[in-house]
């Protein structure tokens, strides 16, 4: 069974820092992984998603990286700013449809 | 940019009594899906949806969790008789032939 598991819990860093988010899944078959964005009580905002071909992917300030073969990926966040304080979630999918999720890392950009 | 939808935003009900929840899923799409998060936990996969029927579900989603997609836009999630337990946010997700996932807002259900 799939497990995701994701460290820190919760971080907190001063504006303007970059940071790395990480996220480790058992199963190292899987088709692709998805970071979303939780802000509290919303919805979730898919942020990148990486193919199982892929090593990694990149939107403005964030990099996602995929090491398939260790069960790894990081989500960078470049010149962090307080607007990007939220949960953030990475999922994976295997061999259906369905995406396993973490438990997510709390993210607070401090002015 | 297209979106889904979910409404209410909000609902309460009392233990026992049935609720259904609606999605409005991105129109080209054509794979649908539910989770739910319960408060402080993780996201779970509830079922998934193609075709007008259910592709795969989750144990969580035992008879008292159907789906239907009554018309060309609406996908609901009906739960017949709810539980204290069944408190949670539900999703709904869509996505097209891709892998990506695309979420709506949630629907907090509190069952009192």
């Amino acid at each position: 069974k799939q497990e995701v598991t994701q460290i820190p819990a919760a971080l907190s860093v001063p504006e303007g820092e970059n940071l790395v988010l990480n996220c480790s899944f058992t199963d190292s078959a899987i088709y692709n992984l998805q970071w979303f964005r939780q802000d509290p009580g919303k919805g979730l905002t898919s942020l990148l998603l990486i193919q199982s071909s892929q090593r990694e992917q990149t939107s403005g300030r964030l990099n996602a990286s995929l090491d398939k073969s260790s069960g790894r990926s990081t989500l960078y966040i470049a010149a962090s700013q307080p607007g990007d304080s939220a949960t953030y979630l990475c999922a994976v999918q295997g061999g259906s449809e369905k995406l396993v999720f973490g438990k997510g890392t709390k993210l607070t950009v401090n002015p | 940019e297209p979106e889904v939808t979910q409404t209410p935003s909000h609902q309460v009900t009392q233990m026992g009594q049935e609720v259904i929840l609606r999605c409005v899923p991105i129109s080209n799409h054509l794979y649908f899906y539910w989770y739910r998060q319960i408060l402080g936990q993780k996201v779970e996969f509830l079922v998934s949806f193609y075709n007008n029927e259910i592709s795969e579900k989750s144990e969580i989603f035992d008879d008292q969790f159907s789906v239907e997609r009554p018309d060309g836009s609406n996908f609901t999630l009906k739960i017949r008789s709810t539980k204290l337990e069944d408190s949670a946010m539900y999703f709904c997700a869509s996505s097209v032939l891709g892998p990506e996932q695309y979420f709506g807002p949630g629907t907090r259900l509190t069952v009192t």
